[in-house]
């Protein structure tokens, strides 16, 4: 069985804050995929990275950065110099090779970002 | 641009009623899914299919049922709605072998009452 942890059921900071969301993963498989997507109010779910576990490089893409560490099955996001419009529900999601169920996601967390 | 549509953004129906859920995307993709989303519980599957007329059972299907007669369509059938499945309602489709794990795409989501 596959399973997504995100500790951090809601955060808040001030705009300008960098801010790190957390995921834990546990699934049997060596080859696996991971996810995050971005939920705005406006409710639609936003692919935002997908990252195989074969690369373990952190990415970067403007203010957002993952970190991926197979050592303690994480991939964490980090949202740099914060604004108002990153303020939604961020899932992290998993999904292995040998699975035809496709994506599990975590709990979500909720980001509010204050101006 | 990736598009998924789903027929409605909320729906209110009463319990024993008959419900049709639809979504349809435009990017010629082989996957579709349904998802409900509770708070603190994530992102669950109900049901996908991998190919017109094929179907396979998520996490939850108990209540469920699905129907893909054209590629590009994918609906969700609540045969004899309860006050327990009020949720959102989520779509979203992929392209691909149902193993290659490509990025799901989703819909604006259905925000479904049951009274």
């Amino acid at each position: 069985a596959q399973k997504v942890t995100q500790a951090q059921t809601e955060i808040s900071v001030v705009e300008k804050e960098d801010v790190t969301l957390d995921c834990v993963y546990e699934t049997r498989d060596t080859t696996y995929y991971l996810f995050w997507y971005k939920q705005p109010p406006s409710g639609e779910l936003v692919f935002l990275i997908r990252r195989n576990s074969f690369d373990e490089q952190n990415e970067i893409s403007g203010r957002y950065s993952w970190n991926f560490q197979k050592s303690t099955s994480s991939f964490n996001f980090t949202i740099t110099a914060s604004q108002v419009v990153d303020s939604a529900v961020y899932f992290c999601a998993l999904s292995a090779r040998g699975s035809a169920r496709q994506l599990t996601f975590g709990s979500g967390t909720q980001l509010t970002v204050l101006p | 641009d990736v598009k998924v549509t789903q027929s409605s953004r909320y729906l209110v129906k009463r319990t024993g009623e008959k419900v049709f859920l639809e979504c349809v995307q435009d990017m010629d993709h082989e996957n579709m899914f349904w998802y409900r989303q509770d708070p603190g519980l994530g992102l669950r599957l109900i049901y996908f299919s991998y190919d017109v007329k094929m179907k396979e059972k998520g996490d939850i299907p108990e209540g469920y049922s699905v129907s893909r007669e054209k590629k590009e369509r994918f609906s969700l059938i609540l045969e004899s709605a309860s006050t327990n499945q009020t949720s959102m309602y989520l779509c979203a489709s992929s392209f691909g072998s149902v193993y290659s794990n490509q990025p799901q795409h989703f819909g604006d989501g259905t925000r479904l009452s049951i009274l």
